[in-house]
């Protein structure tokens, strides 16, 4: 079956510990996406990448950095500089929309709920 | 984010009754997805609209963009407890320099009591 696999589901940290959370997939999506959750907001997007070793920042990147040097692979790490860490993340991929073509929708993992006390 | 406005926040709707929720956007919407979400789990794609005056259904949910596309409602028909979950929009905008953005809504609570 294909599909977006994260782990874990659940994740403790002391406060200024950094944290790697996995994302993985086996779509063959050239793009894949980190967003964070937080209770009464939606989305928001931390980082994007359209092609291996290459990635983009998104609307709330400080704090956060990741790496994309297989297709499959997009892990996310939280580091200590970010200061409100504690949040549900959602990894995605999606079809890369060439020129003029049709937009195509993100495929999104169950999440990993990250608590950094 | 104020560029997209998801109403209403939470809704309570008994089994068997009808229900729409809205998304609107303050920009020309490019596409207009919709997702739904189990508390605590990730999003499960719906449909996605991109025509001003397109029209899709699945099951009994049915979600449409208007002609200005600006707006888009999902409806559901003779909701049932399968239904309950969280509906989220995403909204996606292309900036003037080409740039695609997909903003999301802070999402429907819905919630079907028998």
């Amino acid at each position: 079956d294909g599909g977006i696999t994260q782990s874990p589901k659940y994740l403790f940290r002391k406060e200024g510990q950094n944290v790697t959370l996995s994302c993985e997939q086996n779509l063959n999506h050239d793009a894949m996406y980190w967003y964070r959750q937080d209770p009464g907001q939606g989305l928001r997007l931390i980082y994007y990448s359209q092609i291996v070793n290459d990635f983009q920042k998104g609307d709330i990147a400080e704090g956060y950095s990741v790496s994309r040097e297989k297709k499959e692979s997009f892990p996310l790490t939280v580091t200590s500089a970010q200061k409100n860490p504690t949040a549900f993340y959602l990894c995605a991929s999606s079809i890369v929309r060439s020129t003029g073509g049709s937009f195509y929708e993100q495929y999104f993992g169950p999440g990993t709920r990250l608590t950094v006390t | 984010s104020q560029e997209l406005e998801q109403s209403p926040q939470s809704l309570i709707v008994q089994e068997g009754k009808n229900l729409t929720i809205n998304c609107t956007s303050s920009k020309t919407l490019y596409g207009l997805y919709w997702y739904k979400q189990k508390y605590g789990e990730g999003l499960i794609f719906l449909m996605m609209l991109q025509k001003g005056g397109e029209e899709k259904s699945h099951e009994k949910i049915t979600a449409k963009l208007d002609e200005k596309k600006q707006q888009s409602s999902l409806h559901i028909t003779a909701s049932q407890p399968s239904h309950a979950g969280i509906y989220l929009c995403g909204a996606l905008h292309i900036s003037n320099f080409g740039n695609e953005k997909l903003t999301f809504g802070t999402g429907t609570r819905l919630t079907i009591i028998p």
